[in-house]
């Protein structure tokens, strides 16, 4: 157990919807990052957040958007869904709070939510 | 697009025997470098994070080499378990400063590696 918890675990919904991914951090970790999994495209990185900001972004959709809130926690929002949005979502989280926003220490990842686009 | 290169894509190796494998990245720009393993139908771990060139890493059996002037790093492990099997994935940052992002992440596509007993 990494101390990183997702939720849902599993998702299914239809194309056209919207859909909220949750994760909490371990405790303390300032940083959050979210990356997408699918069969295709193997591991894609999406977004990183450091203790509310964003620090970097990656091959995220413009439909996608994500935001990390006081208590660190961290929700990824997908919405216009498309069957190719289909995807095992990670979300990892980090500690480290020098002038590398955590990026230098090792991430710690979720157990990932599933998402079935129908 | 940055290309980051995983060889090979995959292994079968003896158990006992000692393993390596490489992953080549683009040498301009330089981050960081993260090495994870990861089973299947688990959540990728992290190994390593190698920051600085000529950086080697060791947890137990499994130990890493990273060189930036020319693009790569190694990942070895000696005395193969089975438990070691699984595919190891390196994610390579660079440096940037375009689009409101200060660091891009890429990863390979991994080494598969299985280990028989």
């Amino acid at each position: 157990d990494s101390g990183v918890t997702q939720t849902p675990k599993h998702l299914i919904t239809a194309t056209g919807q919207r859909v909220t991914l949750r994760c909490s951090p371990r405790s303390g970790d300032l940083s959050v990052y979210w990356y997408q999994q699918s069969l295709d495209q193997g591991l894609q990185f999406l977004i990183h957040y450091y203790n509310g900001e964003e620090r970097a972004k990656g091959n995220i959709l413009e439909r996608f958007s994500a935001q990390q809130f006081p208590d660190l926690h961290s929700e990824l929002n997908l919405s216009s869904l498309e069957l190719g949005d289909s995807a095992l979502y990670f979300c990892a989280s980090s500690g480290g709070g020098d002038n590398h926003y955590g990026t230098f220490y090792e991430q710690y990842f979720g157990p990932g939510t599933r998402l079935t686009v129908t | 697009i940055l290309n980051v290169e995983q060889s090979p894509q995959s292994l079968h190796v003896q158990e006992g025997d000692s393993t390596n494998f490489t992953c080549s990245f683009p040498s301009s720009n330089f981050y960081a470098l993260h090495w994870y393993r990861w089973e299947t139908a688990k959540s990728p771990e992290a190994l390593f994070v190698m920051t600085l060139n000529g950086d080697e890493k060791k947890k137990g059996r499994i130990s890493a080499t990273l060189n930036t002037k020319e693009g790569y790093s190694y990942l070895y492990i000696k005395g193969s378990q089975p438990e070691d099997s699984a595919t190891y994935l390196c994610a390579f940052m660079v440096l940037r400063n375009s689009g409101g992002s200060n660091y891009k992440l890429t990863f390979g596509k991994g080494t598969l590696l299985t280990v028989n007993p």
